[in-house]
């Protein structure tokens, strides 16, 4: 059985980097695409973007260039990080094997 | 990108009602790339359809998933308590992946 676990700062300033790491057990993260989601308070889901097994990524043009994902086949587990954030980025975030498996989230809080 | 319109955005029912929700499409997509989710409060998107009509594992037999080209519907047949939720489709065919707006099921 899958499981993917979010994690990383809860609280991030304006104008600064978020970055999280979900960590994946009961499979290798070489075997599939990873995303992340996320979701504003009390809104629907957005797409953030997709990892591959071999590293190569596709973004959501709405976020306009600022999201890096990365995977570390070592650790088993693969990244975001969002620069420039703004109060609108707060959210839940989730990383997820789309659709089948997803994290439970994290909540992350962008403060001015 | 693809945009999906769910209707309605609320639905009132009792338990042991069926409950029917839509998923417009504004392109043809293939369906073996559109699921449906269940969220509850303070939970992270359950997934119950993939490919348009397979159930997830655990998923029982009185959820189904229909539909194809940009109309797609998912049908409860008959409500439980647990099933009071909020409802999201998503297409996965194109990117970028996209989600219809939610449909909440509300007790009546």
């Amino acid at each position: 059985q899958m499981q993917l676990q979010e994690s990383g700062p809860g609280l991030v300033r304006a104008s600064e980097t978020l970055s999280l790491t979900c960590i994946v057990s009961g499979d290798s993260v070489t075997n599939y695409h990873w995303s992340w989601f996320r979701q504003p308070p009390g809104k629907g889901l957005e797409w953030l973007g997709f990892i591959s097994y071999s590293g190569g990524t596709n973004y959501n043009p709405s976020l306009k260039g600022r999201v890096t994902m990365s995977l570390d086949t070592s650790q088993n587990q693969f990244s975001l990080k969002m620069d420039s954030v703004a109060a609108t980025d707060t959210a839940m975030y989730y990383c997820a094997r789309n659709p089948y498996d997803w994290g439970q989230g994290t909540l992350v809080i962008v403060s001015s | 990108e693809i945009v999906l319109t769910q209707s309605p955005g609320t639905l009132s029912l009792s338990p042991g009602d069926r409950a029917t929700v839509s998923c417009r499409v504004s392109q043809t997509v293939n369906p073996s790339f559109v699921a449906w989710y269940q969220q509850k409060p303070g939970q992270a998107p359950r997934l119950l359809m993939y490919g348009t009509s397979t159930r997830a594992t655990g998923i029982p037999d009185r959820f189904s998933g229909s539909g194809s080209g940009t109309d797609f519907t998912l049908t409860i047949s008959r409500l439980e308590p647990e099933d009071f939720a909020v409802y999201y489709c998503q297409q996965y065919a194109r990117s970028p992946i996209t989600f219809g707006q939610g449909t909440r099921l509300d007790v009546k």
